[in-house]
């Protein structure tokens, strides 16, 4: 069966640090990954997207980077992180179009 | 620009009752829509999918109707038990749906 995994589950950096979310999935081969960010009240917002391998589509300007270095691995990083960086990180998986997107377990980052 | 909006933020009802939360949206013309169920301090957990040839889709105690035309979709709990309170998201995506666009979510409450 699939399974996703994220990591860390809670983390608290100071701002101008560097940041790096891993996030990586079992079972499936060459699946769409996604990385959201869900601030306190609000809805999910689609950070990046990839449908493969290094390839990665970046939907809101930011200082956040993404990268897939391998099929079922995703991460996102940030060379210095903002107070507005802030929020609740999801990484999700789905197979083929319309699908249903799998999340993992959600990185809570509070940047101080 | 596209919007989507969930009818209320939160909605209390009672026990054994019918949950009916409103998904709309604009300036979209979404191929798929999907509903979530989100736990606090967890991912969202995928509920069902329907598409937009499609009218209604059920799953257990869940119903889905999604109306192209008034560019809503309702999601029904039928004799909802109060471990059915979470909150709520609808999620839109257009014809490749691999993208898909969260709503705020609606916080349900389901009352002993």
């Amino acid at each position: 069966s699939q399974t996703i995994h994220q990591w860390p589950a809670t983390l608290v950096q100071p701002v101008g640090s560097p940041l790096s979310l891993e996030c990586t999935v079992e079972g499936t081969s060459n699946p769409n990954l996604y990385w959201y960010r869900q601030a306190a009240g609000r809805g999910l917002q689609l950070l990046f997207y990839s449908v493969g391998i290094g390839q990665i589509s970046s939907e809101v300007p930011q200082n956040l980077s993404a990268s897939r270095p391998q099929d079922r691995q995703f991460i996102l990083s940030s060379k210095k992180l903002l107070l507005s960086d802030s929020g609740f990180y999801l990484c999700a998986w789905s197979e083929w179009e319309g699908h249903g997107y799998t999340f993992g377990s959600g990185t809570r980052l509070t940047v101080v | 620009s596209q919007k989507i909006e969930q009818n209320s933020e939160a909605l209390n009802i009672q026990e054994g009752k019918t949950a009916t939360l409103t998904c709309n949206y604009t300036n979209y013309s979404p191929a798929y829509l999907q509903w979530y169920r989100q736990d606090p301090g967890r991912g969202p957990v995928f509920l069902l999918l329907i598409r937009e040839n499609e009218k209604e889709k059920r799953k257990e105690r869940l119903k889905v109707t999604f109306d192209t035309t008034l560019k809503q979709s309702l999601f029904h709990i039928t004799a909802s038990q109060p471990a059915d309170s979470a909150t709520y998201l609808c999620a839109l995506a257009g014809n490749y749906g691999q993208n898909f666009v969260f709503g705020p979510g609606t916080r349900l409450s389901v009352l002993p």
